[in-house]
Parts: structure tokens; sequence; C-alpha cells
């Protein structure tokens, strides 16, 4: 079964506005990470968190972690129209999965100008 | 300089055929990636190579041959090719810290379409 499942599959928010996004995963991680992917391009990484870690900032997104509830949130601040893209949380396992990341399905956010 | 870089970009062929597709990294990475987006965007790992050797070989049908010939490349060959196989191949590598995997950076992907 897919490790990341992300919450909402959808989000459409006015430039100016913080968009969240919640990702949820079912074993015990390394490391989470998000990646953004616009439409026909490949992805690219964003952000990385470690298991021992429970917040990460990187310029206007924040990355939270919480390994008691299996859960992260990607928060994006004062969204640009730019920022329209599909985002994935991907989970390294480790262990006998080691070098392997599962993707979530992906939030499509869609920022209007 | 593209980091990650895969042909062809746009793939059309008709079922039962067989095609490649070319990855090569330039980021000096030991660990390359084939990743298969599907049409509904699920994006699953199939062949993970390190230093040339095979490290993860995902529930792939063995139409599917990835072959590294360095370790900057990674390419792959897909025989008899069948409707299920149309999705976007996405090459990516990565550095393997010993302990966990680090961010990967992905090629533009290939578009594989079959008739």
């Amino acid at each position: 079964s897919q490790q990341g499942e992300e919450d909402p599959q959808a989000l459409s928010i006015q430039e100016g506005e913080n968009a969240t996004m919640n990702c949820s995963y079912k074993t015990s991680i390394n490391n989470l990470q998000w990646y953004r992917q616009n439409s026909g391009r490949g992805l690219v990484h964003l952000i990385l968190i470690r298991s021992n870690e429970r917040e990460k900032h990187s310029g206007r997104l924040r990355v939270t972690l919480d390994t008691s509830k299996k859960s992260s949130s990607l928060l994006i601040t004062a969204s640009r129209a730019a920022d329209t893209a599909s985002y994935f949380c991907a989970t390294d396992a480790g262990g006998t999965s080691y070098g392997k990341l599962t993707f979530g399905q992906g939030t499509i956010l869609t920022v209007h100008p | 300089d593209t980091a990650v870089s895969q042909t062809p970009k746009y793939l059309v062929t008709q079922m039962g055929n067989d095609k490649s597709i070319k990855c090569e990294q330039n980021l000096g990475h030991d660990t390359m990636y084939w990743y298969k987006q599907d049409s509904k965007k699920f994006l699953k790992i199939m062949f993970s190579y390190n230093n040339k050797e095979l490290i993860i070989n995902e529930t792939v049908p063995n139409r599917f041959s990835p072959k590294s010939p360095d370790k900057a490349h990674l390419n792959l060959h897909i025989n008899s090719l069948e409707l299920g196989d149309s999705a976007v191949y996405f090459c990516a590598s990565s550095r393997l810290t010993g302990i966990s995997t680090g961010e990967l950076f992905f090629g533009e992907g290939s578009r594989l379409t079959v008739l």
C-alpha cells in the first residue's frame, strides 16, 4: 500500500494567502521530503526534514513533522501564482528500504492572481 | 548544464515494440533511479543503482531491463510494450549517506504512449 497520503488532493487559493498541505505515512522514517512538480516537468526538491527534527524553514516554506502521529505539513506563506504546481511528500524508511523514497499521491495547488 | 537529462522526452509507439530511454547525470552522484508516474500522478520507484550495482528492484515485469554502463548513466529498455506501460518515466539521482536517502534530482521525464 502507498506510504504517503496527502490531503487535500486539490487546493485553490488567492495570491497572498497561505497554503497548507498535509501528509500522513504508515511506517517509521529516517526523513521526509517535499517536492514540487510543475505541469509537464520533473520534480524539484523543496525541503528535507529528519525524523529527529520537528520544524524546518526555507524561505516562504515551513515544514513540520510529528513522528508520533506519523504526519507532516507543508505551509507556503504569501503564495504567488508561480507556486501553482503539484506538491508531493516522500518518505525514506531506511532499513531494507534503504535508497528508496516512497511518494504520496500529491496535492494540486492552484494560486489565482 | 542540465543536471539530469533523459532522452527522448516523448515516445509514441505500437504495442509489442521494444524501446529504450536513456539517462545521464553530471552531478557526480553514485545512485540513480527510475520512477514511473501514472496518469493519476502517482510516482512509484522501479529500480535503483548504486555505483552500477542494482540495489532496488521493485515488482516490475521482467520486460523492463535497466542497465548502468557507468555511475553517470542509467538506461531503461522495455520489451514487448503493452498499453499499460503508457506513463511518464523519470530518471533521478542522489547521494546515499550510508544511513538515509538524500534529496533526489529528477530529469524532465520521458512520456511514453503505447498505441
